[in-house]
C-alpha cells in the first residue's frame, strides 16, 4: 500500500513562474492537507480539501495560491507568479475519510526554490 | 484560542541518557493529542497519540507521552536515548468539539539532538 506521494519532489522556478504541486494520497483516503514548512516557522496549515470541496482554506494566502482536489487524479497545490518568499517546502498529508482521530500521513514533501 | 507550545527550541542529551521533549497545549475541550517526527528532508511520521484511557502512551521506536490534564501537558520521553534519534519533534492537538474541522494546531517544533 503506497504511501502519501508527492511530486515533484524539487522544482526550481524563476519568479513570476507558476508552481504545481502534486499530491496522491494513500489509497482509500479522502481527506488532503497541504502545509508549508519554513526552518524558522514550523509547519503551517495551509488548505484542507475533501473530495471536490474546499473544507478549510485559512492558512491560503488570499492571492496567487489555489488547491484543488478533483474526484479523480491527485490533488494540486498550484502558485501563480512565484516569488522568492514562496521558497519552502510543501508537504500534504492524508487521512482517512469518516476517522475522528487524526492520524495524518504525510508526504516526502515538495521543495520550491524561487530563483 | 486553541493552542500548542513546544517551550524548548533545541534539546541536547547523551546517547544512552533519558529524554523528554516538552508539550503543554490549550483546548476547549478533552483534547487529541499527537507526537509526530521528522527526519532531515523527509516528510513527517507519526509517532503517537492519546484520545482516551491511560495516560501513558506508547509509540514507535521505544517513545512513550504522559498526558497530564491538570497540567495541560503531553511531554515525550524516552527512557535511552540513541543517536539515530535525532530529528525535530512535533506536537499536534486536536480539539474534537471543534465539529468536522479535522485541522491539527502544531507546535512550532523542537529539535532533538543526541551527542555519542
Amino acid at each position: 500500500n503506497a504511501g502519501v506521494m508527492q511530486n515533484p519532489r524539487h522544482l526550481v522556478r524563476r519568479r513570476g513562474q507558476e508552481a504545481r504541486l502534486r499530491c496522491s494520497p494513500m489509497k482509500g483516503h479522502s481527506h488532503v492537507y497541504w502545509y508549508r514548512q519554513l526552518p524558522e516557522e514550523g509547519l503551517k496549515f495551509m488548505v484542507y480539501l475533501q473530495k471536490e470541496n474546499i473544507i478549510d482554506e485559512s492558512g491560503m494566502p488570499k492571492e496567487r495560491f489555489s488547491a484543488e482536489f478533483p474526484k479523480e487524479g491527485p490533488s494540486i497545490l498550484r502558485i501563480q507568479q512565484v516569488v522568492r518568499g514562496d521558497s519552502a517546502a510543501y508537504f500534504c498529508a492524508s487521512s482517512l475519510g469518516g476517522a475522528n482521530t487524526g492520524e495524518l500521513f504525510f508526504g516526502e514533501g515538495s521543495r520550491l526554490t524561487v530563483l | 484560542a486553541q493552542s500548542v507550545a513546544q517551550p524548548e527550541d533545541q534539546v541536547n542529551v547523551a546517547e544512552g541518557n533519558p529524554l523528554t521533549v516538552k508539550c503543554t497545549y490549550s483546548v476547549s475541550g478533552n483534547p487529541y493529542l499527537f507526537w509526530y517526527v521528522q527526519y532531515p528532508n523527509r516528510g513527517l511520521q507519526f509517532l503517537l497519540k492519546y484520545i482516551t484511557g491511560d495516560n501513558l502512551v506508547k509509540g514507535s521506536y521505544g517513545f512513550e507521552a504522559e498526558f497530564n490534564k491538570s497540567q495541560t501537558s503531553f511531554h515525550l520521553k524516552k527512557p535511552s536515548a540513541l543517536v539515530s534519534d535525532s530529528a525535530l519533534y512535533f506536537c499536534a492537538v486536536r480539539d474534537p468539539s471543534a465539529g468536522n474541522n479535522r485541522k491539527l494546531i502544531w507546535g512550532l517544533g523542537t529539535s532533538l539532538a543526541v551527542n555519542p
